[in-house]
């Protein structure tokens, strides 16, 4: 079955820095590819969607990567700011149904 | 407009009870999408349901069951509660639950089973 890997290790960065999360996947290619944040107590927030087809999207200071040779999407965060804190979740579709699957996330600290 | 919403926000069962949890969609959305999240599993996908119809379902035993009604409001139901049912429980809209739509979470509600 499809297992998606994030970052277990919380990363920790200087405000202005650029944040890199990582998503790997394992089997299954998927078709879409999907980034949500989550701060603590409250459900996840939708960010970016980037398709197999391509390479990256951006939207502000966010960027998203997919490479679907390396089974793995990146997630930059550029001039980072304390407010970026939080959990950030990669979502894949699966290859049977019509469903998306989480990662555990990887908790990002910006710090002053 | 309106976001998902979804009651009660906070819930204590003892083992063995029951428990229906709520959630509202925003307007116009058909799809909607149960997870459950905790520390060790993260967030996992318990059933969708769209046109009042279950069309996906995760891997959780049959204590687990939902519906939906007309409206697309949303019920979860969880019988013969155990300790490891503790979780956040959140529903996710979207407007037709494919994979390339942008899902909408709500708040949650915090299940704790004791």
């Amino acid at each position: 079955s499809q297992k998606i890997e994030q970052n277990s290790e919380a990363l920790n960065i200087q405000e202005g820095k650029t944040a890199t999360l990582t998503c790997n996947y394992t089997n299954y290619s998927p078709a879409y590819l999907q980034w949500y944040r989550q701060d603590p107590g409250r459900g996840p927030v939708f960010l970016l969607l980037i398709r197999e087809n391509e390479k990256e999207k951006r939207k502000e200071r966010l960027k998203v990567t997919f490479d679907t040779t390396l089974k793995q999407s990146l997630f930059h965060i550029t001039a980072s700011q304390p407010a970026d804190s939080a959990t950030y979740l990669c979502a894949l579709d699966m290859e049977y149904g019509n469903k998306l699957v989480f990662g555990a996330g990887t908790i990002l600290r910006v710090k002053s | 407009k309106a976001g998902v919403t979804q009651t009660p926000r906070y819930l204590i069962k003892t083992r063995g009870q029951q428990v229906t949890l709520s959630c509202s969609p925003i307007s116009g959305h058909r799809s909607v999408s149960w997870y459950q999240q905790t520390p060790g599993q993260g967030l996992q996908f318990l059933f969708e349901y769209f046109s009042e119809t279950q069309r996906n379902k995760g891997n959780f035993p049959g204590r687990f069951s939902g519906r939906q009604f007309s409206n697309s409001r949303s019920e979860m139901n969880v019988s013969t509660l155990e300790l490891g049912d503790s979780a956040l429980y959140l529903c996710a809209s979207s407007l037709a639950g494919r994979v390339a739509d942008e899902q909408y979470f709500g708040p949650g509600t915090r299940l704790t089973v004791t």
